[in-house]
């Protein structure tokens, strides 16, 4: 089977940073992607680790450790629209979802 | 990033009708694409996985022969939604993956049903 861990909630103010955990159990594990969703609409894709390591986007930075079935996704000058729900989804043959961390940024 | 569309982007339908959603991936060729349904305030749900050629498999306690799967196509899929009721009213969307499950999937944009 596969399970995600991430937090539920997380707040933070604007220009602030902030790392959402994400802690997997899979079978068939490639590498860890990560999804943003805003109310009311569909995922966006973000980023996406296949190595160990860090990769960044931008603002947005994802790291991945394989031996600790450990990824983080680290958002930098928190602006107001980051405010969203956050997954962390393995790349794996069967592409299931956890709860996702929502996000609320504070002026 | 790949471009995956779906449509219709909302419905409205009557109890007892049949609604049929499309997604397509645009710009590359989905060997795999997943159907999720969600609820406000709530995670997706894994409803499916469909391969292209093959029979969808669907998750635990997700009835198949009310929630139609076709992949009948590399860039096309399809989910209708038999006899619909006003609790199957939810948001559906799809998502593409390419060749391998090292591909990343991209999303639709949903289809919001409502059954009244």
């Amino acid at each position: 089977g596969q399970s995600l861990e991430q937090p539920s909630e997380v707040t933070a103010v604007e220009g602030a940073i902030v790392q959402i955990n994400c802690t997997y159990q899979t079978s068939g594990f490639y590498g860890l992607s990560w999804y943003q969703q805003h109310d009311g609409g569909a995922p966006t894709f973000l980023s996406y680790n296949a190595l160990d390591g860090l990769e960044e986007t931008g603002r947005f930075s994802s790291f991945l450790s394989r031996s600790d079935s450990y990824g983080y996704l680290l958002l930098q000058e928190l602006q107001m629209k980051d405010s969203a729900s956050y997954f962390c989804a393995p790349n794996a043959g069967k592409s299931t979802f956890g709860d996702g961390t929502t996000l609320t940024v504070k002026p | 990033g790949a471009v995956v569309s779906q449509h219709p982007s909302w419905v409205i339908c009557k109890s007892g009708t049949s609604v049929k959603i499309e997604c397509r991936s645009l710009d590359f060729q989905a060997t795999t694409m997943f159907w999720y349904r969600q609820f406000p305030k709530q995670s997706l749900m894994l409803m499916a996985t469909s391969n292209e050629g093959s029979k969808a498999t669907y998750e635990q306690g997700v009835e198949k022969d009310k929630f139609l799967i076709n992949h009948a196509s590399l860039t096309l899929s399809t989910l209708t939604v038999t006899s619909a009721h006003p609790e199957d009213s939810s948001f559906y969307i799809c998502s593409a993956r390419g060749e391998t499950s090292t591909d990343t999937q991209y999303f639709g944009p949903g289809t919001r049903l409502t059954v009244l």
